[in-house]
């Protein structure tokens, strides 16, 4: 069974620091893939990064950067110098190679940028 | 925007009664999914459909069924309504054509509130 596990559940940081969020995951899968999404106050559901097992090269994109470990099977997400509007919940998911398309999530990250 | 549809915004019913929640997907995507989130559930799996037909099935209530008409577009129908029913109800679609990988993205939800 796949299981994605976020152990923060809330974390709060003032303006400007960096902060990690934690995912570890569970597969049995070779080939999976994982993601990254982020839920505003809004409600909505963004789309921010996937990356495949085979893949373990870093990502940055702007002030974003995604660490993929397949050796402690983590895929953490680091916002640097931290904004008030990053606040939101979190959530990483992952999806195996099982001819379907079944992302499982991690239970989110809320996090809040306190100015 | 992510181009995935969902109407209506809110719902608000009472016990015993049956609703429909419907989605357009992106244009080009052929696979469209179905995902409750519930403040004890989390964000979980329903459905997914692709092409018309039936691709996956995740912890869907039997008084819950799904369909993807020609046009592509997605029918969630809930019927016997209970409490525990209210959640936000997610449409995702992507460009899945039998590989998985594919990034979900979706719509922005339609709360149900059951009185």
């Amino acid at each position: 069974a796949q299981k994605v596990t976020q152990a923060q559940t809330e974390i709060s940081v003032v303006e400007k620091e960096d902060v990690t969020l934690d995912c570890v995951y569970e597969t049995r899968d070779t080939t999976y893939y994982l993601f990254w999404y982020k839920q505003p106050p809004s409600g909505e559901l963004v789309f921010l990064i996937r990356r495949n097992s085979f893949d373990e090269q870093n990502e940055i994109s702007g002030r974003y950067s995604w660490n993929f470990q397949k050796s402690t099977s983590s895929f953490n997400f680091t916002i640097t110098a931290s904004q008030v509007v990053d606040s939101a919940v979190y959530f990483c998911a992952l999806s195996g190679d099982q001819g379907a398309q079944k992302l499982v999530f991690g239970q989110g990250t809320r996090l809040t940028i306190n100015p | 925007d992510s181009g995935v549809t969902q109407t209506p915004k809110h719902l608000i019913t009472a016990t015993g009664q049956r609703v429909t929640l419907r989605c357009s997907p992106r244009s080009g995507d052929l696979s469209v999914y179905w995902y409750q989130q519930s403040l004890d559930q989390g964000l979980q799996f329903l459905i997914q459909y692709y092409n018309g037909e039936e691709r996956a099935k995740g912890n869907i209530l039997e008084r819950f069924s799904a369909q993807q008409f020609p046009d592509l577009h997605s029918e969630l129908n809930l019927s016997s309504l209970e409490l525990g029913d209210s959640a936000l109800y997610f449409c995702a679609s992507s460009q899945f054509k039998g590989q998985v990988g594919s990034p979900l993205h979706f719509g922005n939800g339609t709360r149900l509130t059951v009185t």
